[in-house]
């Protein structure tokens, strides 16, 4: 069963350096979007993204962070600089483009802001 | 303001007895009503998808109802390995997902 996939897994950076996360979406798959959750607390929507540009952002998703996608098959999100605070998980999730609204998450990528 | 609430916030149950969980929401525009289960450390892996009131979904030993206002996961007879934390999720109209805060479901043997 096809499944979207991230990488990292883990990833520890020092505050101020910039990261870059990466997901391959389900390959038919035309919707994208970032989550982050804090350890203990809700999954949060970042921003959605369709067609090469962003559809959605939530109020978290500030000039720190942005996406892209530079080729067919993987999604990115970078943080340009990371802060104490951007330490969580790290959710991608893909939906295609007809039959629903239902995502499917990938396994995260933990990031460590030090 | 689009919000999603899920209660309990924590469930113990015993092995073999059925309970549900629910979840209310205040969305404009409701696109589609979401549960996914999340295991400690790992995303959220999908369970059902509700759209519109009435509607119900069932799955192994989970059933999903959904009404104008909230959404109920029914466990039947549960199992050990159904402990998980359970996430509702709400698309709203302007097409933001908004989730709840989870239900910790511990089963006991």
């Amino acid at each position: 069963e096809p499944e979207v996939t991230q990488t990292p897994s883990h990833q520890v950076t020092q505050m101020g350096q910039e990261v870059i996360l990466r997901c391959v979406p389900i390959s038919n798959h035309l919707y994208f979007y970032w989550y982050r959750q804090i350890l203990g607390q809700k999954v949060e929507f970042l921003v959605s993204f369709y067609n090469n540009e962003i559809s959605e952002k939530s109020e978290i998703f500030d000039d720190q962070f942005s996406v892209e996608r530079p080729d067919g098959s993987n999604f990115t999100l970078k943080i340009r600089s990371t802060k104490l605070e951007d330490s969580a998980m790290y959710f991608c999730a893909s939906r295609p483009s007809g039959g629903g609204e239902t995502q499917y998450f990938g396994p995260g990528t933990r990031l460590l802001v030090l | 303001e689009d919000q999603v609430t899920q209660s309990p916030e924590a469930l113990r149950l015993q092995e073999g007895e059925s309970s549900s969980l629910n979840c209310s929401y205040t969305v404009s525009g409701l696109r589609g009503l979401f549960w996914y289960r999340q295991d400690p450390g790992k995303g959220p892996e999908f369970l059902f998808t509700l759209y519109s009131a009435g509607e119900e979904k069932e799955k192994e030993r989970l059933k999903a109802t959904l009404t104008k206002k909230e959404s109920f996961l029914h466990i039947t007879a549960p199992k050990p390995e159904d402990s998980a934390t359970y996430l509702c999720a709400a698309v709203t109209g302007g097409f933001k997902t908004i989730f709840g805060a989870g239900t910790r479901l511990f089963v006991k043997a």
